[in-house]
């Protein structure tokens, strides 16, 4: 079984629209994440959610705002979809050990 | 602010060449440096991980060297196979928030190994 699986793998939009990517962790984890990787792989975290409460929210347009129904899914939600949006999202997972990090496949996200 | 930097930024080795991946950081509060593997369709994946009280560690072909005082650490594959052509993260952890951490990231390197 998956361990962080996200959906849809793939999102074509296009600008002005707005979109959601869903991601489920089965790792009984109480930390999610979401990094957003652009087009030359460089990995950026942008939200952390501790056991439904959000911790870390870096600098990020007030476009994308992340929600937590339980510790176990946590769910993007991009407005007004800009080019500059298009990239790959991870989600990923961990213990308080820092050592588990469990990333998902992505979203590949292309707005045209 | 680039916190974690790696270099270089892709390798091409021949099999059983030993390829090293670079990186140095500024911040003396991280504490913790995994790296992470990513092959193309996939997320990162962790590979080994050091703890700044530890100047090496191995596991299997893989090999980080930690410089504490250089503020340094790289990663070496023994005997690499074309199988490990993929995208090698270093990362860097501390404390964010209570309990929690968070995980910087360098660029990344792209090694290619040819048969």
């Amino acid at each position: 079984d998956t361990a962080v699986s996200q959906t849809p793998k793939y999102l074509v939009t296009q600008m002005g629209n707005d979109k959601s990517i869903k991601c489920e962790q089965n790792l009984g984890h109480d930390t999610m994440y979401w990094y957003k990787q652009d087009s030359k792989k460089f990995l950026k975290i942008m939200f952390s959610y501790n056991n439904k409460e959000l911790i870390i929210n870096e600098t990020v347009p007030n476009r994308f705002s992340p929600k937590s129904p339980d510790k176990a899914h946590l769910n993007l939600h991009i407005n007004s979809l800009e080019l500059g949006d298009s990239a790959v999202y991870f989600c990923a997972s961990s213990q308080l050990l820092r050592d588990s990090y469990t990333f998902g496949s992505g979203t590949r996200l292309t707005v045209v | 602010q680039q916190q974690v930097k790696q270099s270089p930024q892709s390798l091409i080795v021949q099999k059983g060449g030993i390829p090293i991946i670079n990186c140095a950081y500024e911040n003396t509060a991280f504490d913790y440096f995994p790296w992470y593997q990513q092959f193309p369709g996939k997320g990162p994946a962790l590979l080994i991980a050091i703890r700044p009280d530890v100047s090496e560690k191995k596991e299997g072909r893989f090999t980080i060297s930690f410089n504490k005082s250089a503020k340094q650490f790289s990663l070496h594959i023994m005997d690499s196979q074309p199988g490990d052509s993929a995208t090698y993260f270093c990362a860097a952890s501390m404390k964010s928030g209570g309990s929690n951490y968070k995980l910087t990231f360098g660029k990344g390197t792209l090694l290619t190994v040819n048969p």
